[in-house]
């Protein structure tokens, strides 16, 4: 149990464009849902951290109007990365906590975004 | 800000060998996990330590809470090829933190025949 996807695993897009990554929790509600950054070779960032229906909390230094997050459902959360640019590219990563289950997050697979 | 530091950051051992790979912080957390990672994957979580001191065992990794809950450990046994990625320790936050998780500078390790 306990499985989060993401989609899509990969996307390039056109420097300008919005990209939408989508990141599921299919066999539990999650109450809240986190989105991360990872560089190549380097460690997880957290951007931001958002509860079904209300608003996400940003971390310091991500812009907020630039990395749109809707969590509109108790399963889903969307990242859109508007005008998306070359220094954009990375490794999108989401992950899902549930209640009852303490500080443990289920991590989706990841979206690897290319912007050319 | 939590900051938690990984030593060494890159470890390139032959199969057999043991290693440790160490987190440390000056802040304490309510529990810390290790997760390794491969190339174009989510990270996978491997364990997760609350009391202090307490030890944990999976199969040939060993994993330690500092007594203070400030640091931890994850000592490998008879590394082989299958345990390369990169590994990565991560700490909840005390209070008020909302189950966020602070990542550590990570460890990339790589076994080789």
């Amino acid at each position: 149990g306990a499985v989060v996807s993401q989609h899509p695993s990969w996307v390039i897009c056109k420097s300008g464009t919005s990209v939408k990554i989508e990141c599921r929790s299919l066999d539990f509600q999650a109450t809240t849902m986190f989105w991360y950054r990872q560089f190549p070779k380097q460690s997880l960032m957290l951007m931001a951290t958002s509860n079904e229906g209300s608003k996400a909390t940003y971390e310091q230094g991500v812009e907020k109007d630039k990395f749109l997050i809707n969590h509109a459902s108790l399963t889903l959360s969307t990242l859109t990365v508007t005008s998306a640019h070359p220094e954009d590219s990375s490794f999108y990563i989401c992950s899902a906590s549930r209640q009852g289950a303490g500080d443990t997050q289920y991590f989706g697979p990841g979206t690897r975004l290319t912007v050319l | 800000t939590q900051l938690l530091e990984q030593s060494p950051q890159f470890l390139s051992i032959q199969e057999g060998e043991n290693l440790t790979v160490y987190c440390n912080s000056s802040s304490v957390f309510s529990s810390l996990q290790w997760y390794r990672q491969e190339p174009g994957e989510g990270p996978v979580l491997l364990v997760t330590v609350v009391t202090g001191g307490e030890v944990k065992k999976l199969k040939r990794l060993t994993f330690q809470f500092g007594d203070a809950r400030k640091d931890s450990s994850l000592h490998i046994t008879a590394a082989q090829p299958g345990d390369t990625g990169l590994y990565l320790c991560a700490g909840a936050a005390l209070t008020g933190g909302g189950n966020k998780l602070t990542f550590g500078t990570g460890t990339q390790l790589k076994v080789e025949l």
